[in-house]
């Protein structure tokens, strides 16, 4: 049973350009949240979806920012004209959902992006 | 106040001590609560769950207290592997869970 699986591991893009991030929940998981993390700062949510519908992107930017959970496929963090204070490590999570009880989340392995 | 509040450190401590950290948090609401692992560049693992009054896993013991809304971590006979960031985490009831900025702890040999 694969984790959490995010591509690419790194990214390089310079300003201007358009990054995106995958990310393929667990199996069995219908939950998919996207943090950022800053260089020596601590995790900040960003979007929580499920399939085909966003349910929290309060800590999405307001621009150039933009997430999708489609039926078929995995979820996609798309940054537009990136600039140099995109660079970060962008964690995916999923997580199992009961009664409204969320168990606790299962990271991916990140993606850090680097715009120069 | 943040929603989520921990001393960052960084906690400097002797292979084979006893370390402790505390977390605060500041919804009333919250119904669960973890400790996670973050070791340098990596992902954020869960070490803990810590649901009622607490709970115990060999080395490791979370508790919390709801009357005073913080939840604390408890490492006895600390090892080198034990080095990382650890994460305080809450679970406000909307299925979103939100983080701490961590604690960093060394162990020093």
């Amino acid at each position: 049973n694969a984790g959490v699986m995010q591509n690419p591991r790194h990214l390089v893009r310079r300003r201007g350009q358009e990054a995106r991030l995958r990310c393929s929940p667990m199996k069995g998981h219908s939950h998919v949240y996207w943090y950022r993390q800053l260089p020596e700062e601590g995790l900040k949510f960003m979007v929580y979806l499920q399939k085909e519908n966003i349910i929290d992107e309060s800590g999405m930017p307001k621009e150039r920012f933009s997430a999708e959970f489609p039926k078929e496929g995995p979820s996609i963090l798309r940054i537009q004209q990136v600039v140099r204070g995109d660079s970060a490590a962008y964690f995916c999570a999923s997580s199992l959902t009961v009664r409204g009880l969320n168990y606790g989340y299962t990271f991916g392995s990140g993606t850090r992006l680097t715009v120069v | 106040r943040k929603e989520v509040e921990q001393d960052p450190g960084p906690f400097n401590v002797p292979e084979g001590a006893t370390v402790a950290f505390n977390c605060t948090y500041s919804n009333s609401a919250s119904q669960s609560f973890f400790w996670y692992r973050q070791d340098c560049r990596k992902e954020p693992k869960l070490l803990m769950s810590v649901y009622s009054s607490g709970n115990e896993d060999g080395r490791f013991t979370a508790q919390l207290n709801r009357a005073s809304q913080y939840i604390s971590l408890l490492i006895r006979d600390s090892k080198l592997s034990d080095s990382a960031t650890y994460l305080c985490v809450v679970n406000g009831g909307n299925e979103k869970l939100t983080f701490g900025t961590g604690t960093r702890l060394t162990i020093i040999p």
